[in-house]
């Protein structure tokens, strides 16, 4: 397994403005990625982030938008850029060792965005 | 192409009574199949997997999912229901052959009542 904090937990954030999340995990993982969950919605995949690549964006998600950087093994950011109301939701990183497609996907705590 | 249908935006159960919640799923090969649990204001706990082998699954809290081919289907038990089990819970799948992301589910409300 992996624990995994995020921070921040929660923020309100004013429109045209961005906000950087941070993803911490306890291990070395190879896979991480990135998830946002609107009100009331399913898990939606952003990116899938690999050190020392550049993140793999999901149609519909831009670089521009959501910058990830992937540092190391333990650690991530996402940003949300210009920001919208629409951006509320809650951003979820999740990670995983890479050993293959049965292996268990494990979820940080997330983080509550909340956009004016 | 691979999805998951959970029929159910909402299930109802009162405690001590057993608990269904259901997936089908489609995958063009074979399938790695998930269950999560979100509680108010916390992130995706793992709940079970079934990867191989026996078609009932055991996993954390007492719950338990039977696997079914031939209905294509994954559905979360648990034998006794308690309040606390209360929370939002996600079915996944991932294709077997390759390497491809998880897909989820739009998730299910369990309400367990007293």
């Amino acid at each position: 397994s992996a624990v995994i904090s995020q921070k921040p937990s929660r923020d309100i954030c004013q429109r045209g403005t961005s906000l950087t999340i941070q993803c911490q995990v306890d291990s070395q993982v190879t896979m991480m990625f990135w998830y946002r969950q609107q009100p009331g919605q399913s898990l939606t995949l952003i990116a899938t982030a690999n050190q020392g690549s550049e993140a793999t964006y999901e149609s519909g998600f831009v670089i521009d938008k959501f910058p990830i950087s992937r540092p190391n093994l333990t650690f991530s950011t996402l940003t949300v850029s210009n920001m919208s109301p629409e951006d509320s939701s809650i951003y979820l990183c999740s990670v995983d060792h890479g050993l293959g497609a049965g292996e268990t996907q494990y979820f940080g705590p997330g983080t509550r965005l909340l956009v004016l | 192409a691979q999805s998951v249908a959970q029929p159910e935006d909402q299930v109802n159960v009162a405690e001590g009574n057993p608990l269904t919640v259901k997936c089908t799923y489609s995958v063009s090969g074979n399938p790695y199949l998930f269950w999560y649990v979100q509680y108010p204001n916390r992130g995706l706990q793992f709940l079970l997997k079934y990867i191989t082998g026996d078609n009932l699954v055991k996993g954390s809290y007492g719950f338990e999912a039977e696997f079914n081919k031939s209905q294509t289907s994954f559905h979360l038990k648990k034998p006794s229901a308690l309040v606390s089990d209360s929370a939002l819970y996600f079915c996944a799948v991932r294709d077997k052959e390759g390497y491809s992301t998880l897909t989820f589910g739009k998730g299910t409300m369990l309400l367990v009542s007293p």
